[in-house]
């Protein structure tokens, strides 16, 4: 089984839905990440969480919010979803206990917004 | 500020030969960490090598060679006697000891092997 899993992995919407990503671990990592890839940008960070009382933004949050429900789960939330929001979504987790924080990548969501 | 350059956008080269994929960063702090991730077509991002700032030894693993040096403040990539399952994306990545959890990644450089 997967140590990061992504639900759904595919998912297409329509302007104005309110849209939840889900990721969930089994590495017992405390930190978790929230990413968006856009074709030929590489990653950027949307929220990013130490542990299950610490959310944080990262460089592009606008337009989208977190839940960190439990060490094991961090969601991700587009209220009202837009266009410019299609892109490929990755969660990533590490150990605060690694001093390299090397960040571990779930398999990503296909988020299509119409 | 932090910021990854992988200048290579695309590169094609065929089977067997050898290949060198380039990443320059930019950081003030001291301490940081660089890394290396793979992109295949399938779309999950897999983790393949890290290295501190203190650690500029060379790393070989396989087919995979990894080349740090601060003086220029690159962490180049070879892949030796590439191979079709080698064709991916791959990404250079800087997180600032200062900032543990910002991931600071370049913009990936699509490598294709032909057989």
């Amino acid at each position: 089984d997967a140590d990061v899993t992504q639900t759904p992995r595919n998912r297409i919407t329509k302007t104005g839905k309110r849209i939840m990503l889900e990721c969930s671990q089994t590495k017992g990592h405390d930190r978790m990440y929230w990413y968006r890839q856009d074709p030929g940008l590489g990653l950027q960070l949307i929220y990013y969480s130490f542990d299950v009382k610490d959310i944080n933004k990262g460089e592009i949050s606008d337009g989208y919010s977190v839940s960190r429900q439990a060490q094991a789960k961090f969601s991700l939330s587009l209220e009202s979803a837009i266009p410019n929001q299609t892109a490929l979504y990755f969660c990533a987790t590490s150990d605060p206990r690694d001093s390299t924080d090397t960040q571990y990548f779930g398999p990503g969501t296909r988020l299509t917004v119409l | 500020a932090q910021k990854v350059t992988q200048a290579q956008t695309e590169i094609s080269v065929v089977e067997k030969e050898d290949v060198t994929l380039d990443c320059v960063y930019e950081t003030r702090d001291t301490t940081y960490y660089l890394f290396w991730y793979k992109q295949p077509p399938s779309g999950e991002l897999v983790f393949l090598i890290r290295r501190n700032s203190f650690d500029e030894q060379n790393e070989i693993s396989g087919r995979y060679s990894w080349n740090f040096q601060k003086s220029t403040s690159s962490f180049n990539f070879t892949i030796t006697a590439s191979q079709v399952v080698d064709s991916a994306v791959y990404f250079c990545a800087l997180v600032r000891g200062s900032t543990l959890g910002r991931l600071y990644f370049g913009r990936g450089t699509q490598l294709t092997v032909w057989p």
